[in-house]
């Protein structure tokens, strides 16, 4: 079945580059997604590609794809502390099944 | 756009008893989700509507039930509660066409907190 894994847990300074990365299974996946959770509240669509790009690019996100890899990736600049949350990476396998990893919690230390 | 709208924001309820969540999806959207959110399973999908029909399911027991009414609106059940069913359920939909099997991003509500005790 899909299986999506990210690591747990990422610190980062402020106003450095943040880096989260995701591997997923679904190699028929068309659309990959990152979503943002902070303590209390849903989940926030940050941004989403199609499997047929490499990068995204959307303000301060940066989202590259290496579908050959199966490895997603999540690049936040210069990383505020407004930016602490739990990131989630996610695939879909078709009619809105969409498959979550684990949460990544980005801690920002002012 | 009001977002998706979740209800109530908690609820706490004890084993044995029913409990029905309910959610407002975007206007517009057709489709609407359904997912479980537990420290130790994370995030999972109990199902999925689209103009009234469940189009997906996930491996929840039967006790788990949805429906969704004509106006996209959705509610769902849970029926003799156990304490593992404490968890943040969530909501979420889409402008996914019935035509077309590629999805559209999900856009969630703030979720229903459900304490069983």
């Amino acid at each position: 079945g899909e299986d999506v894994e990210q690591s747990l847990f990422l610190s980062v300074r402020e106003g450095d580059s943040s880096v989260i990365n995701c591997t997923y299974t679904d190699s028929s996946s068309t659309y990959l997604y990152w979503y943002k959770q902070e303590p209390g509240a849903g989940l926030q669509l940050l941004t989403y590609i199609f499997s047929n790009m490499d990068m995204k690019q959307d303000q301060r996100l940066t989202v590259l794809l290496n579908k050959k890899d199966k490895h997603l990736s999540l690049r936040i600049a210069d990383t505020q502390t407004g930016d602490s949350a739990i990131y989630f990476c996610a695939e879909t396998g078709g009619y809105q099944k969409v498959t979550f990893g684990t949460g990544t919690k980005l801690q920002v230390i002012p | 756009k009001a977002g998706v709208t979740q209800t109530p924001r908690y609820l706490i309820k004890t084993r044995g008893q029913q409990v029905t969540l309910s959610c407002s999806p975007i206007s517009g959207h057709r489709s609407v989700s359904w997912y479980q959110q537990t420290p130790g399973q994370g995030l999972q999908f109990l199902f999925e509507y689209f103009s009234e029909t469940q189009r997906n399911k996930g491996n929840f027991p039967g006790r788990f039930s949805g429906r969704q009414f004509s106006n996209s609106r959705s509610e769902m059940n849970v029926s003799t509660l156990e304490l593992g069913d404490s968890a943040l359920y969530l909501c979420a939909s889409s402008g996914q066409e019935s035509s077309n099997r590629n999805n559209s991003p999900l856009h969630f509500g703030n979720g229903t907190r459900l304490t069983v005790t």
